[in-house]
């Protein structure tokens, strides 16, 4: 299967701050990004979906000037959580994804916890 | 609007156990549906890829069907272990590309 790379693993940070998530495909390239969250207890929801070098779309109650998405190479896109808040603690995977590949792949994932 | 379920929500079974967990899902037009197990606090690690025109696949002591005409799949887990126990994630992939996930079925196997 496809190797992906997600730093960090997991990450404390303060209300108000910033974290970003990189996400890295290492042996494919990647011209579309997927990213899910997951809430303690539920399952995975797609949050957005990029495509290189293009502007991100979100799905229905993701803030888009709240989640930045970044996929401006084939092999790395970023998810940057901008003045985050208690409530936006969650786990952040990401899928990346080209034309050829029918499995789907993710990265380790990343645990956010605002405190 | 594609729904994924499953059933049961949580399991919990003694060691040896044949195991069935079940998957349904309410548009039939899927490209591919995947298994996932999910331990606690980590990533997802992919079980077994059925496309859209197979009607199972097997991996060692798992093998996962699917009946795409009435909108299901389960997944069978032959002889369960306490290395087994994880949550067991469905999702199935349509025209968008994107996965839509089950909520999961958590399993216990005790020793």
């Amino acid at each position: 299967g496809a190797v992906v790379s997600q730093h960090p693993s997991w990450v404390i940070c303060k209300s108000g701050t910033s974290v970003k998530i990189e996400c890295r495909s290492l042996d494919f390239q990647a011209t579309t990004m997927f990213w899910y969250r997951q809430f303690p207890k539920q399952s995975l929801m797609l949050m957005a979906t990029s495509n290189e070098g293009s502007k991100a779309t979100y799905e229905q109650g993701v803030e888009k000037d709240k989640f930045l998405i970044n996929h401006a190479s084939l092999t790395l896109s970023t998810l940057t959580v901008t003045s985050a808040h208690p409530e936006d603690s969650s786990f952040y995977i990401c899928s990346p994804q080209n034309r050829v590949t029918t499995e789907a792949f993710f990265g380790q994932g990343t645990r956010l916890t605002v405190v | 609007k594609q729904e994924v379920t499953q059933i049961p929500a949580a399991l919990s079974v003694p060691e040896g156990e044949n195991l069935v967990l079940n998957c349904s899902f309410t548009d039939s037009a899927i490209y591919n549906l995947q298994w996932f197990r999910q331990d606690p606090g980590k990533g997802l690690t992919s079980l077994l890829l059925i496309q859209s025109s197979q009607r199972e696949q097997t991996s060692g002591r798992l093998n996962a069907s699917l009946d795409k005409s009435s909108g299901r799949s389960t997944l069978y887990i032959a002889a369960s272990q306490p290395g087994d126990s994880a949550t067991y994630l469905c999702a199935v992939h349509t025209g968008r590309r994107a996965l839509t996930f089950g909520s999961g079925t958590r399993l216990q196997v005790q020793p």
